[in-house]
């Protein structure tokens, strides 16, 4: 039972280039989100998606993009990365949209930019 | 724009004490759960609360919802050096998960 499983654990980027944190769960659920989480800041939620085709926007959406072709997979795309990115990044779903359900967190991806 | 505060944000204690970690809202939420994450992990959830002056119990966590569901409790008693890391509350302020807000945390130490 894999759960959430987040690739890569660990990158470092430099500033302006272009990467993919990969993102995939095996429970079939519906709603899936990517937070970011930084030192003193808490997580914070970047986009979130409700099902395959449907994506919007979070907290600080600024610089990441995602999609949602199919129902286990949720990539979240870094077009130019800057200094400002680097953090740790949870992949996480939850069976349902609705909140009060359980939500389940990958293990992280760390990124430094240099 | 809704705020979730929680305190204490540091905490070290010696095993056998007892801590209380609060989570205070600006607003009335419609659920909230606890969550706990050790160093290079995701968090997970210990509970959640959706009725306002429920009381949950997990071993020896208790996990409190005020009546006017704007503040919320966790209470450890005993604490043992297993239950060191990274507490988090977080509150959801409308139907979808995607108005769910994490508090900053309280990072818990608890020293044998």
């Amino acid at each position: 039972n894999a759960g959430v499983t987040q690739t890569p654990k660990f990158q470092v980027l430099k500033t302006g280039q272009s990467m993919t944190l990969q993102c995939a769960q095996d429970m079939n659920h519906e709603y899936m989100s990517w937070y970011r989480q930084d030192p003193g800041m808490g997580l914070r939620l970047i986009h979130y998606s409700v099902g395959a085709g449907i994506t919007d926007q979070g907290e600080v959406p600024n610089g990441y993009n995602v999609s949602r072709s199919t129902t286990e997979d949720f990539p979240l795309r870094l077009l130019s990365a800057a200094p400002s990115q680097t953090s740790v990044y949870f992949c996480a779903s939850s069976y349902s949209r609705l909140s009060g359900n359980t939500i389940y967190f990958g293990e992280g991806s760390w990124l430094t930019v240099v | 724009t809704q705020l979730l505060e929680q305190s204490p944000q540091f905490l070290s204690i010696q095993e056998g004490e007892n801590l209380t970690v609060y989570c205070n809202s600006s607003s009335v939420f419609s659920s909230l759960q606890w969550y706990r994450q050790e160093p290079g992990e995701g968090p997970v959830l210990l509970v959640t609360v959706v009725t306002g002056g429920e009381v949950k119990k997990l071993k020896r966590l208790t996990f409190q919802f005020g009546d006017a569901r704007k503040d919320s409790s966790l209470h450890i008693t005993a604490a043992q050096p297993g239950d060191t890391g990274l507490y988090l509350c977080a509150a959801s302020y409308g139907g979808s998960q995607g108005n769910l807000i994490f508090g900053k945390g309280t990072k818990l130490s608890v020293k044998p």
